[in-house]
């Protein structure tokens, strides 16, 4: 079935470093969705990825989808502690949207 | 809004017992997800429903689980019997855009304990 593959697991940086994180699908994509959990709670919607290629930016944020559409990124620069959580994206094929298995962000301050 | 409420948050049962959660999704929205999160398989898909009729529950995994959405404002997930594997955080979630093209806004989830 369709997967959508997420790396790295987990990552472990110093406060004001970067942060990236990756996501592969084996399809094609509709569009792409990247959600946040912080720890205990419940994932929160971030951004829509629609167009081969789109580059989006929120804040410290940057987000991309691929020119094939099967793969996206998540950049954040110069982490806080209140970027601490776990980041999935999310493909959408048909009416279902697939979520990776997530990157679990760490910040040490 | 209230947002998508779940209930209950916590439950503790022994295997072999029927388990009930409930979900009332966002006023409007008119698709709804179950999802089970657990550390071993991430987020899974159980099913989603469009209007209110199961549109896909590959994700279910077998017959010990069923869901239903009898209305626009309220939707079931249950496990009859219970086995200690289905311990997991159980979501709903709900969109107003139908197949899922729009953003989804999760409840807080029912923690599962299955002893």
């Amino acid at each position: 079935g369709q997967q959508v593959m997420q790396i790295p697991q987990y990552q472990h940086v110093q406060e004001g470093e970067d942060f990236t994180t990756y996501c592969n699908s084996s399809t094609t994509l509709s569009n792409i969705q990247w959600y946040k959990q912080r720890p205990g709670g419940h994932p929160v919607f971030l951004i829509q990825l629609v167009k081969s290629g789109e580059v989006k930016k929120q804040k410290r944020l940057t987000f991309q989808f691929g020119e094939a559409k099967k793969n996206s990124s998540l950049h954040i620069t110069a982490t806080q502690t209140t970027d601490v959580g776990t980041y999935f994206c999310a493909g959408q094929k048909g009416g279902k949207l697939i979520f990776g298995q997530g990157t679990e962000l760490s910040v040490k301050p | 809004d209230a947002g998508v409420i779940q209930s209950p948050r916590h439950e503790v049962t022994e295997m072999g017992q029927e388990v009930t959660l409930r979900c009332k999704p966002i006023s409007g929205h008119n698709s709804l997800f179950w999802y089970r999160q657990t550390m071993m398989r991430g987020l899974e898909l159980l099913i989603y429903f469009n209007n209110n009729v199961p549109i896909d529950d590959s994700g279910m995994p077998e017959d010990r689980f069923s869901a239903k959405m009898p209305n626009a404002s309220f939707s079931t997930l249950k496990i009859q019997p219970s086995e200690p594997r289905d311990s997991a955080v159980y979501f709903c979630a709900s969109t107003q855009h139908g197949g899922g093209a729009g953003k989804l806004f999760f409840g807080s989830g029912t923690q599962l304990s299955v002893l």
